[in-house]
């Protein structure tokens, strides 16, 4: 149990473009969703957390309209990176949480590459 | 702000050896910690966590943690590492009531067998 799934697991777009990222909880209910960065060699970093139905909590620093994060069903948590750039280039992780658990079950990890 | 270290990068050791990660963190009030681990192509997966009482607590897989307070530390030990413990292990630290979770940089453990 506690399945979270993350489409696509990689993708190659080029500079400019938007890319849309997909995380889903297959098996369970996720009241609120996390969205991390992970940079090589270094630790994930909290992008943002996003609760069903309301609108995304973005850490310091995270661009909002740079990184749009849509959560609009229990199941369902989409990160779309916009006019993306070569910086951008990373790993992006997501987590699912229930409303009555405090572990987060993580996705496998989506490696985007903006040429 | 919240940081958390664990000082080691690489460890490597031999099958059977004793194993002991370290982590310490900032953070002054109450936390609920933990330690992750991400075997090779796999997702993050949850070894353990402390929230409170025996600050000494048990995972799976034969490891465990113990919370010292006065040393904001949180250290990972198993006392008999296998082959297949091979994988990076991510302590993560969250304060109470935030579900913020804050990473340490990882430690890569590699087993010899």
């Amino acid at each position: 149990g506690a399945v979270v799934s993350q489409h696509p697991s990689w993708v190659i777009c080029k500079s400019g473009t938007s890319v849309k990222i997909e995380c889903r909880s297959l098996d369970f209910q996720a009241t609120t969703m996390f969205w991390y960065r992970q940079f090589p060699k270094q630790s994930l970093m909290l992008m943002a957390t996003s609760n069903e139905g309301s609108k995304a909590t973005y850490e310091q620093g995270v661009e909002k309209d740079k990184f749009l994060i849509n959560h609009a069903s229990l199941t369902l948590s989409t990160l779309t990176v916009t006019s993306a750039h070569p910086e951008d280039s990373s790993f992006y992780i997501c987590s699912a949480a229930t409303v009555d658990s405090y572990e987060q079950y993580f996705g496998p990890g989506t490696r985007l590459t903006v040429t | 702000a919240q940081s958390v270290s664990q000082h080691n990068h690489h460890v490597i050791l031999s099958e059977a050896a004793s194993l002991e990660l370290g982590c310490n963190y900032s953070y002054g009030g109450t936390v609920n910690l933990f330690w992750y681990v991400q075997y090779p192509g796999q997702h993050l997966q949850l070894l353990l966590k402390y929230f409170s009482g025996d600050p000494l607590v048990k995972g799976i897989k034969g490891f465990e943690a113990e919370f010292i307070k006065s040393k904001f530390s949180f250290n990972l030990r198993k006392p008999s590492v296998q082959w297949s413990d091979t994988a990076e292990y991510f302590c993560a630290v969250d304060q109470t009531g935030a579900n913020n979770l804050f990473f340490g940089t990882g430690t890569r453990l590699t087993v010899i067998p």
